[in-house]
């Protein structure tokens, strides 16, 4: 069965440090990964999209890596803000890229003190 | 662009009641997506459109809730008679491609309370 685990759970770290999110997966045979970021209320935000030939790619303060040979990814948060206090989602897509092939993590909950 | 537009944005009904949430995607997408999300599971896939034609709507729990594109601007999720475990924030997305793995556009979502 096709799976996303998240970790950790929730996070709270201080205003101006840097963090790094977990995502593992079972998901096969795999064809994208994503992180969206949901922020209180609101609805979730595409952050990164990753294939099987990317290992590394940036939006701004994020960074998402990908090892596709050990089913993991992180997103690393650079100089974190009191904006960047969400939740952060993992998405991987499987097979063909239909609906059947998209599976979802529960979420890391981040909280940003200042 | 407006982004995709869901109403209501929110809703407290009655155990039995009938609840229809409505979604309008944005102009051009091909696809369309409906989402339950909660606390214990998270966003779950309910069902998924494509050029107006359900593709897949293996996630939907159960033949209380319906879902319908009558066309490219207008989808609404049905749920009759409503029960208190249907409570949850319901999202719609939308793609332009036709694609589920293509990137989604998600509304701000309609949050649902059934008591």
């Amino acid at each position: 069965k096709n799976q996303v685990e998240q970790s950790p759970q929730s996070l709270i770290i201080l205003e101006g440090k840097n963090c790094t999110l977990q995502c593992n997966y079972t998901v096969s045979p795999f064809s994208n990964l994503r992180w969206y970021k949901q922020d209180t209320g609101r609805g979730p935000v595409s952050l990164t999209i990753m294939t099987f030939s990317e290992n590394t790619k940036s939006n701004g303060r994020y960074t998402a890596t990908l090892d596709a040979d050990t089913k993991q990814s992180s997103l690393h948060i650079t100089a974190s803000q009191l904006s960047d206090s969400a939740s952060y989602i993992c998405v991987v897509s499987g097979s063909g890229g239909g609906a059947d092939g998209l599976t979802f993590g529960k979420g890391t909950h981040l909280i940003i003190q200042p | 662009d407006a982004g995709v537009i869901q109403s209501p944005r929110h809703e407290v009904t009655e155990m039995g009641q009938e609840v229809t949430l409505r979604c309008k995607p944005i102009s051009g997408h091909n696809s369309l997506f409906w989402y339950r999300q909660t606390m214990m599971r998270g966003l779950e896939l309910l069902i998924y459109f494509n050029n107006n034609v359900p593709i897949d709507d293996s996630g939907m729990p159960e033949d209380r809730f319906s879902a319908k594109m009558p066309n490219a601007s207008f989808s609404t999720l049905k749920i009759q008679p409503s029960e208190p475990r249907d409570s949850a924030v319901y999202f719609c997305a939308s793609t332009p491609s036709g694609l589920a793995a293509g990137t989604q556009y998600f509304g701000p979502g309609t949050r649902l309370l059934v008591l």
